[in-house]
Formats: structure tokens, C-alpha cells, sequence
């Protein structure tokens, strides 16, 4: 069964303090792999989407990486302003529709 | 530049009334989706559309049903609504080339 795990729950950062979170994934064949931010109350933005294993992209402080079975958003150096729920999402490439399964998200938040 | 809009952003119904969720975009984009997003449960798909008069069914459709009559918008109606179906519903938007979903800002729905 496909399905995607995102981990930890929740992250608390002091300022600077760099860390990743990881989206565990398990498809029969990856279309691609997502990555979105989730403020309060409002949809979720897009950042990125990774394609194949070993490929990386780049936003700001913000690093997506991706093998065969995890993806992780590596933050560097984070700011208060950083603080969101990030969501992991794979498209498989059977089932059509371009449709996306999201994990649970990953709840961050970065204090001074 | 108004993307996804949701109408409305707040809804209390009364169980067993029924109601339709409006998503309209401008975006020209073939595919959109409804998910809904509940507490621990991630985003979960409830009906999807991939052109203008077609519509299929996601991980959760019973209770609810959709129509695409018109590119730019989807609706999504509660025949009957129940308890179980209070949560936020996010209406989504892709071209299908890769670049991700385009969001709308949710709706809360409470069915008491």
C-alpha cells in the first residue's frame, strides 16, 4: 500500500539552530515527491518537487533532498519566521489525476 | 492575480442541512481537487477533477458530491451533513506539469 510518514510531530528550534525533518515514503512508482508550507489558517504553499534519487533543491534556508525511500527538508539557520507546518506529498505514477497523499506534517516552530 | 478562492470561509450547518463549498481559480488549470484536513489525519482527497465535466471519486467521497460544470470551478456539496463531517476543506489547482497544487484558503465547516 502506498503511504508516506512524516517525522518528528512537532520540532521546537532556538534561532540558528539547524536541523531536518524527514518524509519516509512508500510507492509502488514516484511521479514525484512534494514539499509544502502550512501556516495557521490558511492552504498550504508549495515549495518544492523532487523527481528522482539524489536530487536537491534549494530556497533560502530551506534544502529538499530525495533517495528511493526518504525525502528530508534540511533548515539552515532558521528564523522565527520559518515557524509552520511543513507536509510531505508523493504522487505515484498509477491511479492518474495527478493526485497527491500528504503526510501529517511536520509542526516546527523556531523561538529568539 | 486571485489563484484559488473558497466561499465561504466559515460555515455552521445544522446536522442533516446541506450546503455547496465554491472553489473558483484562474489559473486555467485542468486538474482540481477537494481534500479535507482533520487533526492527525493529514489532508485527505475527497473528490477530484481532471477538465471540465468530469469528476471522480477519493480516498473519503461518501457524504458529499461534486460538479464541474465550468473549467474554473469546482463545487462541493453536502447532501445531509453530519457531525463526522466537521473539519476544514481545502479546493486545490494544478496544469498537471509538476509544479504542484495551488491552494485556497479553506473553509472551517462545524455540522453540530
Amino acid at each position: 500500500e502506498d503511504q508516506v510518514t512524516q517525522s518528528p510531530e512537532a520540532l521546537r528550534l532556538q534561532e540558528g539552530e539547524s536541523s531536518s525533518l524527514n518524509c519516509s515514503y512508500t510507492v509502488s512508482g514516484l511521479r514525484g515527491l512534494f514539499w509544502y508550507r502550512q501556516d495557521p489558517g490558511k492552504g498550504p504553499e508549495f515549495l518544492f518537487t523532487l523527481y528522482s534519487a539524489g536530487e536537491e533543491k534549494e530556497k533560502e534556508r530551506l534544502k529538499a533532498t530525495l533517495t528511493k525511500k526518504e525525502s528530508f527538508l534540511h533548515i539552515t539557520a532558521p528564523k522565527p519566521e520559518d515557524s509552520a507546518t511543513y507536509l510531505c506529498a508523493f504522487g505515484g505514477v498509477t491511479g492518474g489525476g495527478n493526485k497527491l497523499t500528504f503526510g501529517t506534517g511536520t509542526q516546527l516552530k523556531v523561538e529568539l | 492575480n486571485a489563484g484559488v478562492t473558497q466561499t465561504p470561509k466559515f460555515r455552521v450547518l445544522k446536522t442533516g442541512q446541506s450546503m455547496t463549498l465554491l472553489c473558483a481559480q484562474d489559473m486555467n488549470h485542468e486538474y482540481m481537487y477537494w481534500y479535507r484536513q482533520d487533526p492527525g489525519m493529514g489532508l485527505r482527497l475527497i473528490h477530484y477533477s481532471v477538465g471540465e465535466g468530469t469528476t471522480a471519486k477519493g480516498e473519503v467521497p461518501d457524504g458529499y458530491n461534486v460538479s464541474r460544470l465550468k473549467k474554473q470551478n469546482f463545487l462541493l456539496g453536502l447532501e445531509s451533513a453530519a457531525p463526522s463531517q466537521t473539519s476544514v476543506y481545502f479546493c486545490a489547482s494544478t496544469d498537471g506539469h509538476g509544479y504542484g497544487y495551488t491552494f485556497g484558503s479553506g473553509t472551517r465547516l462545524t455540522v453540530v
